[in-house]
């Protein structure tokens, strides 16, 4: 059972464009969603979070929007740059709890 | 600051072998987690531990285990090893209120099973 899902494996954008990355959740009792970015031999580092209250967040050039009534965030990151290219994982978790629950992961390129 | 250290990060083990893997935590968190990464899996989650108190557990069978010791490092174990353990193995350390459930990862320890 799936409760976090990244459908899209991967992605491709040109330099200087919006980076639109999506993630679907199924588990209503969830109230606070991270995005982390991975890099090849590193462990993912922490990016951007969101509470479950709120609709967006907003950080440089990285915002995670978030629409409960769909069960549904996104990560924009805009404008994209080559740097920016890395798996990006997607993750939730429920009040108090320290599991993550991590979504499959998006492959992002960015393409000169 | 010294980031999570994981030992030791490449490993080649045959069926039926045991495995113990290695993670300090940043200094002062007292939450370590462990996450099997797989392609196409994401990261599952494996469990967590609190002042050497297992907290929550994942659903693995009991061939994993872990335990935490009073300086925050912790261990897992994997025994009977099987191919589709082939994994890269994360570990993780938080402050452990669970409040923004923010991670600080390891790089990993990548056991390959032949």
């Amino acid at each position: 059972d799936q409760q976090v899902k990244q459908n899209s494996p991967s992605l491709s954008v040109q330099e200087g464009r919006i980076s639109i990355l999506n993630c679907d959740y199924t588990n209503s009792m969830f109230d606070y969603f991270l995005w982390y970015k991975k890099y090849p031999a590193e462990g993912p580092t922490f990016l951007i979070s969101i509470s479950s209250i709120k609709d967006k967040n907003e950080d440089g050039r990285f915002t995670v929007f978030l629409n409960k009534s769909a069960k549904h965030l996104s990560l924009h990151i805009v404008p994209s740059q080559p740097g920016d290219s890395a798996v990006y994982f997607c993750a939730a978790k429920g009040w108090g709890a320290q599991k993550l629950v991590f979504g499959q992961g998006t492959r992002l390129t960015i393409n000169p | 600051k010294a980031g999570v250290t994981q030992t030791p990060r490449y490993l080649i083990k045959t069926r039926g072998q045991q495995v113990t893997l290695s993670c300090s935590p940043i200094s002062g968190h007292r939450s370590v987690s462990w996450y099997q990464q797989t392609p196409g899996q994401g990261l599952q989650f494996l469990f967590e531990y609190f002042s050497e108190t297992q907290r929550n557990k994942g659903n693995f069978p009991g061939r994993f285990s872990g335990r935490q010791f009073s300086n925050s490092r912790s261990e897992m174990n994997v025994s009977t090893l099987e191919l589709g353990d082939s994994a890269l193995y994360l570990c993780a350390s938080s402050w452990g209120t669970g409040e923004t459930g923010e991670l600080f990862f390891g790089e990993g320890s990548r056991l390959t099973v032949l």
